[in-house]
């Protein structure tokens, strides 16, 4: 088992530029999340996905969309990227909303020049 | 709305004294409270949760509802410890992470 997997690893963009990062697991999870981190601030999230069919907002939903493509994948779109963006982002998985563990995706690390 | 803090950004240690991972929350309901570590460049894992009362790797954590604390505990430290720590609190079908503490564990 993979569990869950990020692509890419690393990439650079210019402001302006757009990207999607994509995240999928295999462990049959029903909710999704994405964080991101940075120094200082921990990991806030981003968006969540309770279930398949259903997002929400996180913490910092601003300048992100994301999609719950399916009950394995979900991506996170930057539209516009800009340099407040830079940071690692994380995907992660549980079984169910109720306080089942997190697993987490081994991160992409994102610059924006 | 739910809240956890971590107070200390780097706790040094000396190895073989005690660690003390200071963790405080704020929520409502009934909290699900867990610790997960992330070792140098690796992915963040669990490393336990208060509802199962386990000692994983010589670690412990106490749910503390009169402080609203859950602090993680290790009685002798070892320099494999070094990492860094979040505490974090399941809450509204999310999950919400302090800040991090830093265990640097001196040799």
């Amino acid at each position: 088992n993979a569990g869950v997997t990020q692509t890419p690893k690393f990439q650079v963009l210019k402001t302006g530029q757009s990207m999607t990062l994509q995240c999928a697991q295999d462990m049959n999870h029903n909710s999704m999340y994405w964080y991101r981190q940075d120094p200082g601030m921990g990991l806030r999230l981003i968006y969540y996905s309770a279930s398949e069919g259903t997002t929400d907002k996180g913490e910092v939903p601003n300048g992100y969309n994301v999609s719950r493509l399916n009950k394995r994948e979900f991506s996170l779109r930057l539209e516009s990227a800009a340099p407040s963006q830079t940071s690692v982002y994380f995907c992660a998985s549980s079984m169910q909303g109720d306080g089942s563990p997190l697993h987490f995706g081994n991160g992409t690390r994102l610059t924006v020049t | 709305a739910q809240r956890v803090t971590q107070p200390e950004k780097l706790l040094s240690v000396f190895k073989g004294a005690p660690v003390e991972l200071k963790c405080n929350y704020s929520y409502s309901g009934s909290p699900e409270l867990f610790w997960y570590v992330q070792y140098s460049r690796q992915r963040l894992q669990l490393l336990l949760r208060h509802i199962s009362r386990e000692s994983i790797k010589g670690f412990t954590a106490d749910l503390n509802k009169g402080e609203t604390s859950f602090h993680l505990k290790k009685p002798f430290a070892q320099e494999e410890d070094s990492a860094m720590y979040y505490c974090a609190l399941w809450g509204y079908q999310k999950v919400t992470f302090g800040t991090g503490t830093k265990l640097q564990v001196i040799p």
